[in-house]
């Protein structure tokens, strides 16, 4: 069975300040995915991750998947108070079939 | 070009009656899936559909819980004499056919609360 963990659960960061959520996948896939969900809301698409050294970015946030070490990072540049939101990875196995981690709830304090 | 379209928004049920949540995919997509989020958790994967088509239900719990994608209309999940555990938002996602490498294109979820 496949399992996703991401850490930290929770992370409150100064804006300005950079950090890393981590997402750690439990067995071979060349898919994965980070989503963004805002209180109440759906999830919003940032990234698609295809291939080992896949490395993407959109403004403050950019994402790495590293295949080999089944990891995937998301590093969050000079935060802003636009960025607080709850963060989740997603890992496909077959078809469309996404597993989720459990999320990074982010708070961007001023 | 109107995204995923889920209704309702909230759903009320008291403890055993039925609870009918529908979605609409986007325009052009065939393809549909149910996931299931818990206060505080991430999305847990219910169901991917087909028209006329059940393709994976490995995430369907064995008892009340049923879905389907008919050929006109909405893909329909039905939970029968719901129970205080059902609580959640379900969320569908859809996505058009030979997707392989696009992402989900999600809903804005029904939040189903059982009294």
């Amino acid at each position: 069975e496949l399992k996703v963990e991401q850490n930290p659960l929770f992370l409150s960061m100064q804006e300005g300040k950079n950090y890393t959520i981590y997402c750690n996948y439990s067995t071979t896939s060349d898919r994965l995915y980070w989503y963004r969900q805002d209180p109440g809301k759906s999830l919003e698409s940032l990234f698609v991750l295809l291939s080992n050294g896949a490395v993407k970015q959109e403004g403050r946030l950019m994402a790495s998947l590293d295949t080999k070490a089944r990891l995937s990072t998301l590093h969050i540049t000079a935060a802003v108070h636009d960025l607080s939101a709850t963060y989740f990875c997603a890992v496909s196995e077959t078809n469309e079939k996404l597993t989720f981690g459990t999320g990074t709830r982010l708070t961007i304090i001023p | 070009n109107a995204g995923v379209m889920q209704n309702p928004r909230h759903l009320v049920r008291r403890r055993g009656q039925e609870a009918r949540l529908r979605c609409s995919p986007m325009k052009g997509h065939s393809h549909v899936y149910w996931y299931r989020q818990l206060p505080e958790e991430g999305l847990k994967f219910m169901v991917y559909l087909q028209k006329e088509n059940i393709i994976d239900e490995s995430g369907m719990p064995k008892e009340r819980f049923s879905a389907e994608f008919p050929k006109e209309g909405p893909s329909i999940l039905r939970i029968q004499q719901v129970v205080r555990g059902d609580s959640a938002a379900y969320f569908c996602a859809s996505s058009p056919k030979g997707s392989y490498n696009s992402p989900l294109h999600f809903g804005n979820g029904t939040r189903l609360t059982v009294t």
